[in-house]
């Protein structure tokens, strides 16, 4: 079956711009999640949806990030005026959300360049 | 604040060998941790993951060991197998679902033919 896809796969925006990047979950999972990770790092957690809803958005750095899931399963993740700390690759991951297993599944990410 | 870390950037073993992958953390709340692989330009790929109520899950070649006390965790993988080069990483989280999953850094292993 599919996979956790995500568009584009690579991403080079001018300081400034702003940019969407779009997440495809497995069909049925209903827990979506954004990761960002820097070169060297883990992934660090944006935000996690819950259905349509944003569960736990803590993980957004400032209001230049936010995120959508309008149907409860392809979601955008939006940053206005891309600065050059926002380069790094932009992980999506979803789970089926059900009680005692919180195995999420990525995508291969997006990987942003902000000049 | 890193609550989750692992403190060997790199680690190298001969093919056949047991290849030992280790991750600390501080948060006493974490009771669910999981072991991912990452390949170069791929996502990470879920290996194994162990509930805090347990301090031992093996699946096949995988092994993952629990010592609340410590508040460590280690992976072993045995025999090691070239294929298995990649960048591995810990996470825990604070809920058994529908919770964000805390990284570390990441450990690079290279297994050698």
């Amino acid at each position: 079956g599919a996979g956790v896809s995500q568009t584009p796969s690579n991403k080079v925006t001018e300081k400034g711009k702003y940019v969407e990047l779009r997440c495809d979950p497995i069909s049925g999972h209903t827990a979506l999640y954004w990761y960002r990770q820097s070169l060297g790092q883990g992934p660090e957690f944006l935000i996690y949806f819950q259905g349509t809803g944003a569960a736990d958005d803590s993980g957004l750095p400032n209001d230049r990030f936010f995120a959508v899931r309008p149907e409860g399963s392809v979601s955008t993740l939006k940053i206005q005026r891309t600065e050059r700390g926002d380069s790094a690759v932009y992980l999506c991951a979803s789970s089926p959300g059900l009680a005692g297993n919180n195995e999420q599944f990525f995508g291969p990410g997006t990987r942003l360049t902000v000049l | 604040d890193q609550q989750v870390k692992q403190n060997s950037p790199s680690l190298s073993v001969q093919e056949g060998r047991i290849s030992i992958l280790n991750c600390d953390y501080t948060n006493s709340m974490f009771d669910y941790f999981l072991w991912y692989k990452k390949y170069p330009a791929e996502g990470p790929t879920f290996l194994i993951s162990i509930s805090s109520i347990k301090d031992k899950n093996e699946d096949g070649r995988f092994t993952v060991f629990l010592n609340k006390s410590a508040k460590h965790l280690s992976l072993h993988i045995v025999p090691s197998q070239p294929g298995d080069s990649a960048v591995y990483f810990c996470a825990a989280s604070t809920e058994t679902s529908g919770s964000r999953l805390t990284f570390g850094e990441g450990t690079q292993l290279t297994v050698n033919p």
